[in-house]
């Protein structure tokens, strides 16, 4: 059974720092390329970031450019998204999801507020 | 960016019946390598997304043969043969054919 556990997601403030982690089972996770989506009530699904299986290749909505940076450790079976000068607009659910959406994790939570 | 346009975005459906949704693109989802990536995907209420049918109509491993996708181009269609009480939720039209992958803004789906 393959399995997407995301953790990371806080509170934090305008500015402020998050890095979020995705933990793989069940899948040969270092075949696939993974996604990073967020999901708020006033915009819906919205993807962020791919990341290649090897690694080599990662792409990011314009939005996020500079700002977040997608990573992933085959040899743990764990993908990450570390997310800096984090604004209100990134208030959202976060979640990771294997290719382009073949199975996704529960989401955590990640809220900006002063 | 393309965008996807779903329609209805709300709909009450009767047990047993069957349902529609429409999904339209603002630019033709065929890749340059034939394929088209437009899936469709189910959340339930607070839980995450799961993929139905993907590359326009094949079912994803699980998923009953009540539900169907069509399409091609730019026009898309999914539809749920026979409603169950276990379909309520929201469903999204999914496109990776060009980055960014984008969603539609999903429709309701609702139990009469």
């Amino acid at each position: 059974e393959v399995r997407l556990v995301e953790s990371g997601g806080d509170l934090v403030q305008p500015g402020g720092s998050l890095r979020l982690s995705c933990g793989a089972s069940g899948l040969a996770f270092s075949t696939y390329a993974m996604t990073w989506v967020r999901q708020t009530p006033e915009k819906g699904l919205e993807w962020i970031s791919v990341i290649s299986a090897t690694g080599d290749n990662t792409y990011y909505r314009d939005s996020v450019k500079g700002r977040f940076t997608v990573s992933r450790d085959n040899s743990k079976n764990t993908l990450y998204l570390q997310m800096n000068s984090l604004t209100v607009e990134d208030t959202a659910l976060y979640y990771c999801a294997m290719g382009g959406g073949d199975f996704w994790g529960q989401g955590t939570l990640v809220t900006v507020s002063s | 960016e393309i965008f996807l346009t779903q329609t209805p975005l709300s709909s009450f459906v009767t047990f047993g019946q069957p349902a529609s949704i429409s999904c339209k693109s603002t630019q033709s989802l065929v890749h340059s390598d034939g394929n088209t990536y437009l899936s469709w995907l189910h959340q339930r209420p607070g839980q995450p997304p799961r993929l139905l049918i993907y590359n326009i109509s094949s079912r994803f491993s699980g998923v009953p043969d009540r539900f169907s996708g069509s399409g091609t181009g730019t026009d898309f269609t999914l539809k749920i043969n026979r409603v169950e009480a276990e379909d309520v939720g929201v469903y999204y039209c999914t496109q990776a054919t060009q980055f960014p992958q984008t969603f539609g803004q999903g429709t309701k789906v609702e139990i009469k």
